[in-house]
């Protein structure tokens, strides 16, 4: 079956405006995860969400960063005002629900965002 | 506060050499531990995890990796490397319990030369 699918592959902007990314989970899987890689540097978890339960914000690095899910599917990580810092990776996963902790998250390609 | 260490920045190993990616881990409880390889311009892919049970796990593409928890270790080895084993490997942990998310190494490079 399809894996996790993100888009756009590559986003170029100019600092200060805003972007939004797209992930789109593999089908029936409940659990979702945002990651941020920068070069160098290992993945850093951003943001979880499970089922409809209250999101897991705890990564977000400032409150420029947002994201949502809607339906319980597809999910869209949204940066405003985008700052050269931003510019990395962005990785988004899903497992599957029951016993979560032990499931392995099965990755999208990434978001290559750079910010000029 | 959980937390992972890869002390290896770059592992280099001939072909046909059995291979070693060191991991060390730090939870407060029982780790879920999970290894990830990252090739070039793709996103990661599992090989691995340790639940519970046999400290020896066994993978895709013929890794392994051995738990021990005196220790806080999860080596990842392999027996014989092969060219295409070049990559960028991540091992992850999570606590038991909580469903969230992983905390990951910075990632060790693979380089396997023939």
């Amino acid at each position: 079956g399809a894996g996790v699918s993100q888009s756009p592959s590559n986003k170029v902007t100019e600092k200060g405006k805003d972007v939004e990314l797209r992930c789109d989970p593999i089908s029936g899987h409940t659990a979702l995860y945002w990651y941020r890689q920068s070069l160098g540097q290992g993945l850093e978890f951003l943001i979880y969400f499970q089922g409809n339960s209250a999101p897991d914000k705890s990564g977000l690095p400032s409150d420029r960063f947002s994201a949502e899910r809607t339906g319980g599917s597809v999910s869209t990580l949204t940066i405003q005002r985008t700052q050269q810092e931003d510019s990395a990776v962005y990785l988004c996963a899903s497992s599957a629900s029951g016993t979560g902790a032990m499931n392995e998250q099965f990755f999208g390609p990434g978001t290559r965002l750079t910010v000029l | 506060a959980q937390s992972v260490a890869q002390p290896e920045d770059q592992v280099n190993v001939a072909e046909g050499n059995p291979l070693t990616v060191k991991c060390t881990y730090s939870v407060s409880g029982n780790p879920y531990l999970f290894w990830y390889v990252q090739y070039p311009n793709r996103g990661l892919q599992f090989l691995l995890k340790y639940i519970t049970g046999d400290n020896l796990v066994k993978g895709s593409y013929g890794f392994e990796a051995e738990f021990n928890k005196s220790q806080t270790s999860f080596h990842l080895k392999k027996p014989s490397a092969l060219v295409s084993d070049s990559a960028l490997y991540f091992c992850a942990v999570r606590e038991t319990g909580t469903a969230s998310k992983l905390t990951f190494g910075t990632g060790t490079r693979l380089q396997v030369t023939l």
